[in-house]
């Protein structure tokens, strides 16, 4: 098992473009989240979702949308970069018939230019 | 809302001497405290649950307790590999999951 995956690891974007960020698991866990850790902010969530087709709003949404059109996929996206959300970018995923403890992929670093 | 306070935020050790870190909650109907290890450039990697006051969990030189208002971390004749940044999380209520982070605890085991 590849348990939680991202794509891309590492991108630069210039002020004002969009980029989506794709997290994929294979543990068929039915909640998954996104989250942004800075230094000295600790990680912060930024949307999740409960189920397929359903999405809600974390801590920190403001500048990002996201969909989860298939169980196994959560996709993150910026519609207009800003140098602000420079930052590293994790998914999670859990199951609440398991403890609810998330598993979380590699990360995704993103710079905003 | 949920609150996690974890103390030190940097603790520095030599190899072979044990300590305790330290992680403060406020939350409204417990439903698990989590323990992570956070390595350089990586993600969170799942260590322990504690679900109830006076539970405690184990994993090689690590032992995790839980109290009504705190968990400590224990860490046992350290070693080098054990350098990492130690995050502790609580979920709460009808949360779906969603975990409250500390600012987590920056390790360094010198040998």
């Amino acid at each position: 098992n590849a348990g939680v995956t991202q794509t891309p690891k590492f991108r630069v974007l210039k002020t004002g473009q969009s980029m989506t960020l794709l997290c994929a698991q294979d543990m068929n866990h039915e909640y998954m989240y996104w989250y942004r850790q800075d230094p000295g902010m600790g990680l912060r969530l930024i949307h999740y979702s409960v189920g397929e087709g359903t999405t809600a709003k974390g801590e920190v949404p403001d500048g990002y949308n996201v969909s989860r059109l298939k169980k196994q996929n959560f996709l993150l996206g910026l519609e207009s970069a800003a140098p602000s959300q420079t930052s590293v970018y994790f998914c999670a995923s859990s199951s609440p018939g398991q403890g609810y403890e998330q598993y979380f992929g590699p990360g995704t670093r993103l710079t905003v230019t | 809302e949920d609150q996690v306070t974890q103390s030190p935020e940097a603790l520095r050790l030599q190899e072979g001497e044990s300590s305790s870190l330290n992680c403060s909650y406020t939350v409204s109907g417990l439903r698990g405290l989590f323990w992570y290890r956070q390595d350089p450039g990586k993600g969170p990697e799942f260590l322990f649950t504690l679900y109830s006051a006076g539970e405690e969990k184990e994993k090689e030189r690590l032992k995790a307790t839980l109290t009504k208002k705190e968990s400590f971390l224990h860490i046992t004749a350290p070693k080098p590999e054990d350098s990492a940044t130690y995050l502790c999380a609580v979920s709460g209520g009808t949360s779906y999951g969603k975990l409250t982070f500390g600012q987590g605890t920056i390790l360094t085991v010198h040998p």
